[in-house]
C-alpha cells in the first residue's frame, strides 16, 4: 500500500541553523500539506501546496519557512533560522483532492537546542 | 473561522465497555469531518470521514460515528474497547467550499483503556 515517507526521523539543531525537512508524497497526489504538533499540543495547519505554488499558509507559517517540490518526487520544508519554539514534530500529509482523506507520514521530530 | 473542540482531554474505559470520544465543530457550511488516531512514536491514521453520504459513518477497528447537524458534533464511538485502542484520538474539519483541502485539528483526546 502506498504511504507518505519523512526523512529523518528525528533532527536535531542549534538555535539558527538551517534546517531541511524532507517527504516523498503518495505518487498520484496533487496536494500536499505540512502541519507540525509541539508536544502536548494539537495538530496544526502550516502550509497547502497545490500546483508548485503555496495554496494557503498560516500564521505560523512566516518568512523563515519555505516550501519546495524540487522534483517529480519530494516535498520539502525548510526553515531558515531555528528557533526553540520550532521544535515539534513535523507531519507531511498529500491527498488526490479536497474531497478526499489526507494520508499522513510519520513524522520529523525536530529538536532546537 | 472553522473550530473543532473535543470534549475530555483524556477518557479512560475499562476492556469490552463503550468508547464515547466528543466532537464539535464550527463550521459557516456543513464541513467534511474525520476522525484520525495516532499511536505513540507513529503518525496520523485516518479511522473514518464523513463527506456528506450516509451520516452514520463506519470506520476501521470497530469504530464509527455519527454526523448531526443539528448538533454540530461528530461523535466517536465503539461498542467494546480493546487494549490496543489506548491511542490519541484527533476529530479534524476540512472546509468543503475550501480548494485547499487544509484540516483543522481538535485538541484531541488521549483513550486508556484499562483491563
Amino acid at each position: 500500500e502506498p504511504e507518505v515517507t519523512q526523512t529523518p526521523s528525528h533532527q536535531v539543531t542549534q538555535m539558527g541553523q538551517e534546517v531541511i525537512l524532507r517527504c516523498v508524497p503518495i505518487s498520484n497526489h496533487l496536494y500536499f500539506y505540512w502541519y507540525r504538533q509541539i508536544l502536548g499540543q494539537k495538530v496544526e495547519f502550516l502550509v497547502s501546496f497545490y500546483n508548485n505554488e503555496i495554496s494557503e499558509k498560516s500564521e505560523i507559517f512566516d518568512d523563515q519557512f519555505s516550501v519546495e517540490r524540487p522534483d517529480g518526487s519530494n516535498f520539502t520544508l525548510k526553515i531558515r533560522s531555528t528557533k526553540l519554539e520550532d521544535s515539534a514534530m513535523y507531519f507531511c500529509a498529500s491527498h488526490r483532492s479536497p474531497t478526499y482523506e489526507q494520508y499522513f507520514g510519520p513524522g520529523t521530530r525536530l529538536t532546537v537546542t | 473561522a472553522q473550530s473543532v473542540t473535543q470534549l475530555g482531554s483524556h477518557v479512560s474505559v475499562s476492556e469490552g465497555a463503550l468508547v464515547l470520544l466528543r466532537c464539535n465543530y464550527s463550521s459557516s457550511v456543513p464541513p467534511y469531518l474525520f476522525w484520525y488516531v495516532q499511536y505513540p512514536n507513529q503518525g496520523l491514521q485516518l479511522l473514518l470521514k464523513y463527506t456528506s453520504a450516509a451520516t452514520l459513518v463506519k470506520g476501521i477497528n470497530g469504530f464509527e460515528a455519527e454526523f448531526k447537524k443539528s448538533e454540530t458534533s461528530f461523535h466517536l464511538t465503539k461498542p467494546s474497547a480493546h487494549m490496543s485502542d489506548a491511542a490519541e484520538y484527533f476529530c479534524a474539519v476540512s472546509d468543503r467550499s475550501s480548494n485547499t483541502g487544509k484540516l483543522i485539528f481538535g485538541q484531541g483526546t488521549t483513550l486508556q483503556v484499562k483491563p
